[in-house]
């Protein structure tokens, strides 16, 4: 299983561009990098997802390097709704053992 | 997306009753489910795999005979908190697999008096 590191907590200013990284030394070949966004008292909304080199959709960039140890979510101009939890999990896409573990999370907390 | 549901979003018990929480696939079918625990200021912690038409899988530390999955279809998975007590109390959350991602359901808060 490959297990995540990501910094605990993070602080901005809205209008900034927000990159958290999460670091996966063992990621196996057929695992997949997925990030979500947790508010209080709610689930986990999916944000992005990706495999390898970058990866962008309406509200987030994922990168991935070749070696795929780590991968960063790039969260343009954040706002103060943006405050949340981001975790980062690394599951293998189909097949194997797919056994879902999240780590602790980045507490993002966005200031006027 | 897909959207997962959960019902109830809340539920309040006295100890030693048994508290039942569906999740639901809404838009996708789902051969297997998920089910996770926090308590505030936590992550997410995997109880078990919920298998559709098969006995679920704890994850270690977590006892089967208390808290009972049954997946009977392709879109419900249920969790049955049983003879609950305060130390039960906690946010309850289930996801599901569609395709590649898991989605998640919006978590029931479970208080037992």
């Amino acid at each position: 299983l490959a297990k995540t590191t990501q910094p605990i907590s993070m602080d901005s200013y809205e209008g900034q561009e927000v990159n958290i990284t999460c670091s996966h030394n063992n990621i196996a070949t057929n695992d997949y990098i997925t990030w979500y966004q947790q508010f209080p008292s709610q689930g986990p909304r999916f944000i992005i997802q990706g495999y390898k080199t970058k990866v962008t959709n309406e509200v987030a960039s994922l990168f991935i390097p070749a070696d795929r140890k780590s991968s960063t979510l790039s969260l343009p101009r954040v706002s103060l709704s943006d405050t949340a939890v981001y975790y980062c999990l690394v599951a293998p896409a189909s097949g194997g053992s797919y056994i879902p573990t999240f780590g602790r999370g980045t507490s993002l907390i966005v200031h006027p | 997306g897909a959207v997962v549901s959960q019902h109830p979003s809340w539920v309040i018990c006295k100890s030693g009753t048994s508290v039942k929480i569906e999740c639901r696939s809404l838009d996708f079918q789902a051969t297997t489910m998920f089910w996770y625990r926090q308590f505030p200021k936590q992550s997410l912690m995997l109880m078990a795999t919920s298998n559709e038409g098969s006995k679920a899988t704890y994850e270690q530390g977590v006892e089967k005979d208390k808290f009972l999955i049954n997946h009977a279809s392709l879109t419900l998975s249920t969790l049955t908190v049983t003879s609950a007590h305060p130390e039960d109390s906690s946010f309850y959350i289930c996801s599901a697999k569609a395709g590649d991602t898991q989605y998640f359901g919006p978590g029931t808060r479970l208080t037992v008096l």
